[in-house]
């Protein structure tokens, strides 16, 4: 059965450095969509993407986030200068013609310390 | 933010159990999704309802949405060990795009 996948499984960075969540969504998928989960805490949207551009983004999408898919296959997420509030599990998800129906991917777990 | 305040947080129970749990929602939501999160990895779809009122199954699991749209259930009958986990609502709001919206899970743990 086809599935997200989503690389590395873990990052440990400096604070300050910029990091790249990759993603290969479901290959006939056609929105695109970042979420992140805090230790312990629930799931929050981050962004989603659709026909190469940014559709919908929240407040945690700041300026030093961008999402970007630089071939037909993977859709990368930039965080240009991390902080110590950005570790969390950075999760994929991607749909198909029901857009909400969203299937996600194991995750990256980020720590920056 | 929108809020789905899901309910109960926890739940420890006796192999063999039924179990439910419910999500509820001030906003009205185009659809519901029910997802279940085991320790480190992603959320997993486990139903998805996009009428309301619609009731739906998926084996073990029937899930429902609310006539209001503002609430859904997520049922587990006859519980086994490995439906250990988080189990997660999430909704689509109107007019919001395909933002998921996620509630604050419940943590089955199940006694063999």
């Amino acid at each position: 059965e086809p599935e997200v996948t989503q690389t590395p499984s873990h990052q440990v960075t400096q604070m300050g450095q910029e990091v790249i969540l990759r993603c290969v969504p479901i290959s006939n998928h056609l929105y695109f969509y970042w979420y992140r989960q805090i230790l312990g805490q629930k799931v929050e949207f981050l962004v989603s993407f659709y026909n190469n551009e940014i559709s919908e983004k929240s407040e945690i999408f700041d300026d030093q986030f961008s999402v970007e898919r630089p071939d037909g296959s993977n859709f990368t997420l930039k965080i240009r200068s991390t902080k110590l509030e950005d570790s969390a599990m950075y999760f994929c998800a991607s749909s198909g013609e029901l857009a909400e129906t969203q299937y996600f991917g194991p995750g990256t777990r980020l720590l920056v310390l | 933010g929108q809020q789905l305040n899901q309910s109960p947080q926890s739940m420890f129970i006796q192999e063999g159990e039924d179990v439910s749990m419910n999500c509820t929602s001030s906003s009205i939501f185009n659809t519901w999704l029910w997802y279940k999160q085991d320790p480190g990895e992603g959320p997993v779809l486990l139903i998805a309802l996009y009428k309301a009122g619609e009731l739906t199954s998926n084996g073990r699991l029937t899930a429902q949405f609310g006539i209001t749209r503002k609430d859904s259930f997520l049922n587990i009958s006859a519980s086994i060990p490995s439906d250990v986990g988080i189990y997660f609502c999430a909704g689509q709001l109107v007019n919001a795009g395909n933002m998921l919206t996620f509630g604050g899970g419940t943590r089955l743990m199940v006694k063999p």
